[in-house]
């Protein structure tokens, strides 16, 4: 079954800092990862994804993630923290196995990104 | 577009009392879910369907029913509500492979329910 690690449960950058929330995955056929955003007593709201193609993907808000195979890692970055970027990150991932894509999305449990002016 | 949405947004239960959590979703999405959210647990699925009329089980699917009978709709029964379902249950939906997913998932804002 696939599983999805996030090791850090929080992370304090400084505004205008680079910021890394790390993730790392397993799964038995080909991933599809996913990073989402939650923001205080809201829903998740998609940032971006990987599956295919290019192993740096761009998302919203400035967001993007680099997909690493090698690692089974799918870390999110961004160049320049934003105090509005502090949130709830989830790491997700589908596991892909032959052409059935009705595999469910599995979370990891989170990280809470804290950017400090 | 409405998108996900779920009903209600908040909801008070005492130790065995059933109720039924409310999602629709109006993209024509084939794939809908449910998950719920701890504090440090992150999202575990509960249930998950894959269009109407069929559904499987997720992570942690005991003390709750899930039926689809329609593509639009994705019902989440508690039978016999428990202190440890206190939670915030989130409804999520896609498309599929056979819709030419992006399999990007649209989430609802979640239903806070605490069982007494």
């Amino acid at each position: 079954a696939q599983s999805v690690a996030q090791p850090e449960d929080q992370v304090n950058v400084a505004e205008g800092n680079p910021l890394t929330v790390k993730c790392t995955y397993s799964v038995s056929g080909n991933p599809y990862l996913f990073w989402y955003v939650q923001y205080p007593n809201r829903g998740l709201q998609f940032l971006l994804k990987y599956i295919t193609g290019d192993n740096l993907v761009k998302g919203s808000y400035g967001f993007e993630a680099e997909f690493n195979k090698s690692q089974t890692s799918f870390h999110l970055k961004k160049p320049s923290a934003l105090v509005s970027d502090s949130a709830l990150y989830f790491c997700a991932v589908r596991d892909i196995v032959g052409n059935s894509g009705n595999t469910p999305l599995v979370f990891g449990k989170g990280t809470r990104l804290s950017v400090i002016a | 577009n409405a998108g996900v949405t779920q009903t209600p947004k908040f909801q008070v239960l005492k130790t065995g009392q059933s109720m039924t959590l409310q999602c629709a979703q109006d993209m024509n999405h084939e794939y809908m879910s449910w998950y719920r959210q701890d504090p440090g647990m992150g999202l575990r699925l509960i249930h998950y369907s894959v269009g109407a009329g069929i559904t499987d089980q997720g992570e942690v699917p005991n003390g709750y029913n899930v039926s689809r009978s329609t593509t639009e709709d994705f019902p989440l029964r508690l039978l016999s509500a428990a202190p440890s379902q206190t939670s915030v249950y989130f409804c999520a939906s896609s498309r599929t492979p056979r819709q030419g997913s992006t399999d990007t998932q649209y989430f609802g804002p979640g239903t806070r329910l605490t069982v007494l």
